[in-house]
């Protein structure tokens, strides 16, 4: 079946604006991540879902983010008042958190580039 | 809290030498392990993964072994291909709820083949 797919592929925004970045998890799949890789921090966790709710918002960097998910599908990460260190590819990767399946699929990412 | 060390790169090999990535881990309990990789251009995917003490992941003629006593996680392969060459990551998971905790990766090893 379909993979983790993101959208856009590429973001391109100017300081100060707000982005949102959407992934639709692989069907089926319960939970759902999201992280930034950049060259500074390498691959950080931001949030997690399971279901609709996020337990874990602990790697949320600043209050200018956030995140949700509605019908325990697709989810939007949304950047408010973009700032130049918010420049990354962020990942958002799904599980079916079956018994002791705890593997997470990574979708392509979006690079995000504020400028 | 919970964290992965591994050897920076860039890690550079002739082709069909034996290939070693060490990586340890520190957790505040008991972790599943896994290895992701990133080929040039791609997102990143499952390698392999252990979920309890002495089990053995393997995918691709690559292996390792999860050593609680040790804390470790090293990534083995017997003969490297330039087909190898990509960015590894170390990983780990802590089970909560009915399900798991964003990864807490490694810097990852920058590994490069030459033929």
């Amino acid at each position: 079946g379909a993979g983790v797919s993101q959208s856009p592929s590429n973001k391109v925004t100017e300081k100060g604006k707000d982005v949102e970045l959407r992934c639709d998890p692989i069907s089926g799949h319960t939970a759902l991540y999201w992280y930034r890789q950049s060259l500074g921090q390498g691959l950080e966790f931001l949030i997690y879902f399971q279901g609709n709710s996020a337990p874990d918002k602990s790697g949320l960097p600043s209050d200018r983010f956030s995140a949700e998910r509605t019908g325990g599908s697709v989810s939007t990460l949304t950047i408010q008042r973009t700032q130049q260190e918010d420049s990354a590819v962020y990942l958002c990767a799904s599980s079916p958190q079956q018994g002791a399946s705890y593997e997470q699929y990574f979708g392509p990412g979006t690079r995000l580039t504020v400028t | 809290g919970n964290s992965v060390t591994q050897m920076e790169g860039p890690v550079t090999l002739s082709e069909e030498a034996f290939l070693t990535i060490n990586c340890t881990y520190t957790a505040t309990g008991y972790p599943s392990l896994f290895w992701y990789v990133q080929y040039p251009g791609e997102g990143l995917q499952l390698l392999l993964k252990a979920t309890k003490a002495d089990d053995k992941g393997s995918n691709k003629g690559f292996e390792a072994t999860y050593r609680k006593e040790t804390t470790s996680f090293h990534l083995e392969k017997g003969s490297v291909q330039v087909s190898d060459s990509a960015v590894y990551f170390c990983a780990l998971t802590l089970r909560s709820g009915g399900g798991a905790d964003g990864l807490t990766f490694g810097k990852g090893t920058h590994l490069i083949i030459q033929p």
